[in-house]
């Protein structure tokens, strides 16, 4: 079965700019998360779906980032107008049982913000 | 709230040798999973192994096994006859039971050397 595929790979763009990452999860997986990695620190939750539905965005920065997942399908994040500080990695991952199972990531989307 | 400690930023190992990767974690729940995630240069996070905090039993996955000491919040890593393609990031990551969130530490970079 095909994996969780985030692109662009990599991204670097201006302060001001916007900027949208892209997940595609494993077919058939209603839950969706999205994680951040900021440099020589931890990974951290953004937020989860369920389906189209966001379960969980308690981790989202701030309202210069938005999530969607239109038709329970693909996800994107799209960052509005990008900081310095939104760079580090994205990592989109998802799962069936939600319980302990742990997930399927993808490969991430290093995003410079210069 | 659940913390996730990774110790040794950088550890390296001869190849063929056998290595001990730290993890401590702090919760108050009693039922929880927890995780090492290995991400090599460039690719994917892939699960390595998972360990249910009621099963006393420390889970085996090859060469990969875990130390798992409850009492103590601790949940080591142990990857024998090390080879080159083990280099890679570790992350120990914590989930509490029902939950869908996980917790990371700060990763380990684990070396091989030939």
């Amino acid at each position: 079965e095909a994996g969780v595929t985030q692109f662009p790979s990599h991204s670097v763009i201006e302060k001001g700019q916007t900027v949208t990452l892209r997940c595609d999860p494993i077919s058939g997986h209603d839950n969706l998360y999205w994680y951040r990695r900021v440099m020589g620190k931890e990974i951290k939750f953004l937020l989860h779906f369920v389906k189209e539905s966001k379960q969980d965005e308690s981790g989202m920065p701030n309202n210069r980032f938005l999530a969607e997942r239109t038709g329970g399908t693909y996800s994107t994040l799209k960052v509005q107008p990008a900081e310095l500080e939104d760079s580090g990695v994205y990592f989109c991952a998802s799962s069936q049982d939600i319980r302990g199972s742990g997930y399927t990531f993808g490969s991430g989307t290093r995003l410079t913000v210069v | 709230a659940q913390t996730v400690t990774q110790s040794q930023p950088e550890m390296s190992v001869q190849e063929a040798e056998t290595v001990t990767l730290s993890c401590t974690y702090d919760t108050s729940e009693s039922d929880y999973y927890l995780f090492w995630y290995k991400q090599p240069p460039s690719r994917q996070m892939i699960l390595v192994i998972r360990q249910e905090a009621y099963k006393q039993q420390n889970a085996t996955e090859n060469r990969f096994s875990v130390n798992f000491q409850k009492a103590a919040k601790s949940f080591s890593l142990k990857i024998s006859d090390s080879q080159l393609g083990d280099a890679a990031m570790y992350f120990c990551a914590y989930s509490g039971a029902g939950s869908y969130q996980l917790t990371f530490g700060k990763g380990t970079k684990l070396s091989v050397i030939p």
